[in-house]
Formats: structure tokens, sequence, C-alpha cells
């Protein structure tokens, strides 16, 4: 069974432009959520989705948006780019939503902001 | 607030020492706990997990973490460390009972192991 799928894996964008990275779940799963991981900060909680609704969002400016469709597959997107977008961006897909559900990660997408 | 705090950063051990590695979580009632590894351009892979029950908990690749709740901790373990573990470790946790799967994870650990 095919795993989480991130494209592109690597990205590099000027500071002010936008960008938008895609993440598909394994199949049959309904939850997505992403990540922000930096040397400095480590990973940190952007978003998660369940059913095409945010269901819980972290500490990051609305510059960081996301979304869901009805196959499940997932959007983020960051506009107005500063350098410290710099990171790896992970996104993990569930079966359903919930405390006791495992996540599944993907490979990510590393974002380079110049 | 929330929090999930790993104290080792970066850890050297030779093959066959034996490995513990510490992961506290900030109180905030009920609480599931993960371990995850991260080898060297691979995706995050789960270790094991701690939802209720047994407070040992055995997951993959020889691996096990104690959940000590009078300590907030949940450190893990492995008695006898080959090259392949060689890795990056993350601590998470998952608060509360309603529906959310949002992660919360420790700094991580740097693990290399000399062969």
């Amino acid at each position: 069974k095919a795993g989480v799928t991130q494209t592109p894996r690597y990205l590099i964008k000027t500071r002010g432009q936008q960008v938008t990275l895609s993440c598909s779940p394994i199949s049959g799963h309904r939850s997505v959520s992403w990540y922000q991981q930096t040397p400095g900060q480590g990973l940190q909680f952007l978003f998660e989705y369940f059913s095409e609704t945010q269901r819980n969002k972290g500490n990051f400016p609305g510059r960081f948006s996301g979304r869901q469709f009805s196959n499940s597959r997932s959007e983020m997107n960051v506009s107005t780019l500063e350098l410290g977008d710099s990171a790896l961006y992970l996104c993990a897909s569930s079966l359903g939503q919930g405390p006791n559900t495992e996540a599944f990660f993907g490979q990510g997408t590393r974002l380079t902001v110049v | 607030a929330q929090s999930v705090s790993q104290h080792n950063h970066h850890v050297i051990l030779s093959e066959a020492a034996s490995l513990e590695l510490g992961c506290n979580y900030s109180y905030g009632g009920t609480v599931n706990l993960f371990w995850y590894v991260q080898y060297p351009g691979q995706h995050l892979q789960l270790l094991l997990k701690y939802f209720s029950g047994d407070p040992l908990v055995k997951g993959i690749k020889g691996f096990e973490a104690e959940f000590i709740k009078s300590k907030f901790s949940f450190n893990l373990r492995k008695p006898s460390v080959q090259w392949s573990d060689t890795a990056e470790y993350f601590c998470a946790a998952r608060y509360g009972s309603s529906n959310t799967g949002k992660l919360i994870f420790g700094q991580g650990t740097t693990l290399q192991v000399k062969p």
C-alpha cells in the first residue's frame, strides 16, 4: 500500500512569492495534518483537516493556510514568503481523527526561501 | 502550556551499548505518547506508542519505553544498539480525549552509533 506522498520534494522560492505544497494521504485515510520542521524550532504543528474541515490550527501567521479536498488530498499554501519559512514541511495522514489514531508521515517538501 | 522536552540533544554510543533517551511531557490531563524515528533521508516512522494499560511498551526493532505518570516521563530504551540505529529520535504527545490528531514534539535527539 502506497505511503503518504508529498510533492514537490524540493522547492526554491524568492522572498515575497507564494508557494503551494501538496499531500496525498494513504488510501482510505481521511485525516491530514501538516508540520513544519526546522533546526531551531523542531517539529511544529501547522493544521489538521478531516473530511475537508479544518479541525485544529497551530500558532502560525495567517500567511499559512491549507485545505483538504473531497478525495482527502490536502494542500498548504504560504503567501508572501519570508526567509524564516525555509523548512521541511511534513504531512501526516491518519485513518480517522482522535487521540488514539496513528499518524503516518510523508518524506516532506524541503522549501528554501532566498 | 502543553510541551514535550527531550534532554539529550546528541548522543554518541558504541555498538552493543545500552540506550536510554529521556522524554518529559507537561501535565495536561489525558495524554497519549509516542516515539518516532527519522533515519537519514527517510520519513518519520513510529517506533512505539502508549495509550493506556501496561506502562512498559514494546515497539519495533527491540525498542521499549516506560510511562511513569508520577514523573511525567516516557523514556526510550534499547539494551544493545546497532550501527543501523543511527538516526534522530522524537518523543511526541497527543493531549486530550477530543477529536484531534495534533502531535506536540520534543526537540529531537540525534543518536550516532559507532561501529
